[in-house]
């Protein structure tokens, strides 16, 4: 069954530091979203994209943040200068669809430690 | 505003009983999907099922059934026979159209079915 992939699975970083996520969706979706979890607390979206630009992002995706769709393949999630809040799992999704008509497919997640 | 309330942070079972998980929502919208998924410790999200506003009809699958009542915005989840695997985190989630599949997650219920 096709998935969704996410790497690093964990990344420990720096205050201050530039973090990258990567993402491979699923091979025919178009549409692709960041999710957050910190732990213990409930999923946050972040942004969603479509046709190599963002669709919509929420108040967290700040200047801080960035996404990319570099080739054909991979969707990343940058973070220009980590903050300890910025610990947590983050997960990739896509979709062929728009969400509401859609199923959203979700990677196992990047968890990512800053201190 | 859009709000999804999942007033049930922890729930403990016993194997074979049944469970209900209670959703409730808040959207303006007359249009707008409802989505369950389960993150077992693993870490993933995995998803469950997605349910649009026009339709009421209460869906079963398997063990699992929701209970969708637009009169009390709530879409409940119902695990019969609960068994040890079913232990998980589970979210409720809600979408809107045009909202670029942005996705509000409830805070989630974690279930714990003991042998």
């Amino acid at each position: 069954e096709p998935e969704v992939t996410q790497t690093p699975s964990h990344q420990v970083t720096q205050m201050g530091q530039e973090v990258i996520l990567r993402c491979v969706p699923i091979s025919n979706h178009l549409y692709f979203y960041w999710y957050r979890q910190i732990l213990g607390q409930k999923v946050e979206f972040l942004v969603s994209f479509y046709n190599n630009e963002i669709s919509e992002k929420s108040e967290i995706f700040d200047d801080q943040f960035s996404v990319e769709r570099p080739d054909g393949s991979n969707f990343t999630l940058k973070i220009r200068s980590t903050k300890l809040e910025d610990s947590a799992m983050y997960f990739c999704a896509s979709s062929d669809r728009r969400t509401n008509t859609g199923e959203l497919f979700f990677g196992e997640g990047s968890r990512l430690t800053v201190l | 505003a859009q709000k999804v309330t999942q007033a049930q942070t922890e729930i403990s079972v016993v194997e074979k009983e049944d469970v209900t998980l209670d959703c409730v929502y808040e959207t303006r919208d007359t249009t707008y999907y409802l989505f369950w998924y389960k993150q077992p410790p693993s870490g993933e999200l995995v998803f469950l099922i997605r349910r649009n506003s026009f339709d009421e009809q209460n869906e079963i699958s398997g063990r699992y059934s929701w209970n969708f009542q637009k009169s009390t915005s709530s879409f409940n989840f119902t695990i019969t026979a609960s068994q040890v695997v079913d232990s998980a985190v589970y979210f409720c989630a809600l979408s809107e159209p045009n909202q670029g599949g942005k996705l509000i997650f409830g805070q989630g219920t974690e279930l714990s079915v003991k042998p």
